[in-house]
């Protein structure tokens, strides 16, 4: 089965550092997703994007957070400013055109540790 | 607003037992998704199944099945003969069309243990 795939798998970073977080949906999907989970605690949604803009987000996603598609298969999230409290699972999540609400396909995320 | 409970953390079970996770939900909206999803030990996400608010019926897949319940607001799982390899967190999700069918609300998770 097609895969959503994250890289890196781990992200370790200073407090006040960028990170870029990659991902590559799959590749007949438009909607995208990230969603980030605190370790021991519920996912939660961060923002979803659809042609090049995006769709929705969430309280947590603030001026630091960002998303970018690049090119015609990444979807990076970019952390501007790295807080302790940005460290989690992060997850990508994509979905497909004619089944958008349907089924989100995740990848197996990064963990960003921020010191 | 949405929300998604689990009242159950932790459960554990001896294999071959059948175990409950339940599931309730809250929403304004009468158009809505319910979901679970299961996160095994290597942290991935693995869909399970969606379920729309107008279809009560409830669904049979192998050794999983889900009980919606809308009177009771409530999406229960169940799995029958458990096995080591069932154990994993789970978790309950909701979207609306309100809030937004984009933005999929997790619940907390049950952690589930099948003991061999």
């Amino acid at each position: 089965e097609p895969e959503v795939t994250q890289t890196p798998s781990h992200q370790v970073t200073q407090m006040g550092q960028e990170v870029i977080l990659r991902c590559v949906p799959i590749s007949n999907h438009l909607y995208f997703y990230w969603y980030r989970q605190i370790l021991g605690q519920k996912v939660e949604f961060l923002v979803s994007f659809y042609n090049n803009e995006i769709s929705e987000k969430s309280e947590i996603f603030d001026d630091q957070f960002s998303v970018e598609r690049p090119d015609g298969s990444n979807f990076t999230l970019k952390i501007r400013s790295t807080k302790l409290e940005d460290s989690a699972m992060y997850f990508c999540a994509s979905s497909e055109a004619d089944r958008r609400y349907e089924k989100l396909f995740f990848g197996s995320g990064t963990q960003l540790s921020v010191l | 607003a949405q929300k998604v409970t689990q009242a159950q953390t932790e459960i554990s079970v001896v294999e071959k037992e059948d175990v409950t996770l339940d599931c309730v939900y809250e929403t304004r909206d009468t158009t809505y998704y319910l979901f679970w999803y299961k996160q095994p030990p290597s942290g991935e996400l693995v869909f399970l199944i969606r379920r729309n608010s107008f279809d009560e019926q409830n669904e049979i897949s192998g050794r999983y099945s889900w009980n919606f319940q809308k009177s009771t607001s409530s999406f229960n799982f169940t799995i029958t003969a458990s096995q080591v390899v069932d154990s994993a967190v789970y978790f309950c999700a909701l979207s609306d069309l309100k809030t937004s069918y984009d933005k999929v609300i997790f619940g907390p998770g049950t952690s589930l243990s099948v003991i061999p």
